[in-house]
Order: structure tokens, then sequence, then C-alpha cells
């Protein structure tokens, strides 16, 4: 069974640095890409970019292009979002999703992030 | 403001036919295909549909999706309880190079 776990709820202040994980099991992590997905209530869902596993081969939305970083270890079956200073404009529900083709056809079940001072 | 449009809010009674629409241009449905998601209250997004019509193993025939020109749209039939939702259309878009969604249209059974 093909699965995507996140890390948990984060709460930071604005300037904290922060990374959040996707494990991906049950499928072979590197022959898919792993797409991030904003959520926010003002603004629904916003692709952030996404990353090939098997070669680190990595796209950003020109949104999110210099916001965040997205990175991967296929020996652990991982990838990353991460944030080298949040902002409180940083604060939504983040999912991953495993690319099958051209659709997500898999998501974690979200990781909820809250920056406030 | 999303770059597909999608009508906010929508409403059926139960057994109803209702469609969603989602409009968008020739950089991203009039050229690539459409994918549908159905987001059920405190949960991740899930595929309804994908390739514009093409239901995954698991999802009911009373859900069907269609495009035409820069446009698509996702039909329910026989409208239950537990359609209440949000849905969402997808495309990929070739001027911004990434994937892009409407702004979620929530699904009332009345």
């Amino acid at each position: 069974e093909v699965q995507l776990v996140q890390s948990g709820v984060e709460v930071k202040k604005p300037g904290e640095s922060l990374r959040i994980s996707c494990k991906g099991s049950g499928y072979s992590f590197s022959t898919h890409w792993i797409a991030w997905v904003r959520q926010t209530p003002g603004k629904g869902l916003e692709w952030m970019g996404v990353i090939h596993p098997g070669d680190a081969d990595t796209r950003y939305s020109p949104s999110f292009q210099g916001q965040v970083t997205i990175s991967a270890d296929k020996s652990i079956s991982t990838a990353y979002l991460q944030w080298t200073s949040l902002k409180a404009s940083d604060t939504a529900m983040y999912y991953c999703a495993r690319q099958d083709g051209d659709y997500e056809d898999f998501w974690g079940q979200g990781t909820l992030v809250t920056v406030s001072s | 403001q999303s770059v597909l449009t999608q009508p906010p809010s929508a409403s059926g009674t139960p057994g109803q036919r209702v469609t969603i629409s989602c409009s968008g241009d020739s950089s991203n449905i009039g050229t690539n295909t459409v994918n549908w998601y159905q987001q059920l209250p405190g949960t991740a997004p899930k595929v309804l549909i994908h390739s514009n019509n093409q239901r995954p193993s698991g999802v009911p025939d009373r859900f069907s999706g269609s495009k035409s020109g820069t446009s698509a749209s996702l039909a329910i039939s026989g409208l239950q309880s537990e359609d209440e939702a949000d849905y969402y259309c997808a495309a990929w878009d070739d001027s911004l190079n990434g994937r892009v969604f409407g702004g979620g249209t929530k699904l009332t059974v009345l």
C-alpha cells in the first residue's frame, strides 16, 4: 500500500528555520516525483514545486522560488521542505503528494505550520 | 486569485446531478489534461478524476469529467450526503511551468 507520512504540527516564531518531511512507503520512492502543495484558507491549493528523488531534479513554482528549498534523501525514502527564515505568511497546511504521470495520486496527511510571535 | 476559475459554491439535493465548471486558458487547460480532487473536511485532497475523464479504481462511476477547449467540468450524479466536500480542478500550465489549481468549489448537499 502506497503511503506518504508527513512530520507533525509545527509552531514557530518569525525568523526561525524549519524543515518538514514526507516519508514514502509501499513503492519505489526513487521513481516518482514528489510535489509539495500549500493550502491556506484565503488562497486554496498552491503548487510549490516538485522533486525527483532518483536524481534530485527539482522544479519550483515562480511564486516559491527562493522562498523554500525542496530536497530528498532516497536512501530513507524521504522528501523535505525547508525554510531558512519563516514569516507569518508561511502559516498554512503543507501537503506532499506523489506524482504519477500528470496527476498527484497519493497525498500525505498534511503538516500544519503556524508562524506567530 | 487562482489561475483556474471555479464557482465558489454549488449545491444540490440527494439524488440530483450537479456540475462544477473550471475555466482556464490556452497555456493550461487548452493544452494539458485536467484533474479533479475531492477534499473532505479535515482531510487531504484525493484524486477523483485524472487525464480529463479517467477515474482511479475505487472512485464511483457517479463521478465523471469532461473537457472542451479551455474549460472542464466535473459532474456528480445521484448526489449523496457524503459528497459534501470541496472540489478542486488542476492542470499543468506551460507558461508558469507548474501545476495550477482552481480556487475550489464547496459542494453542499441540501
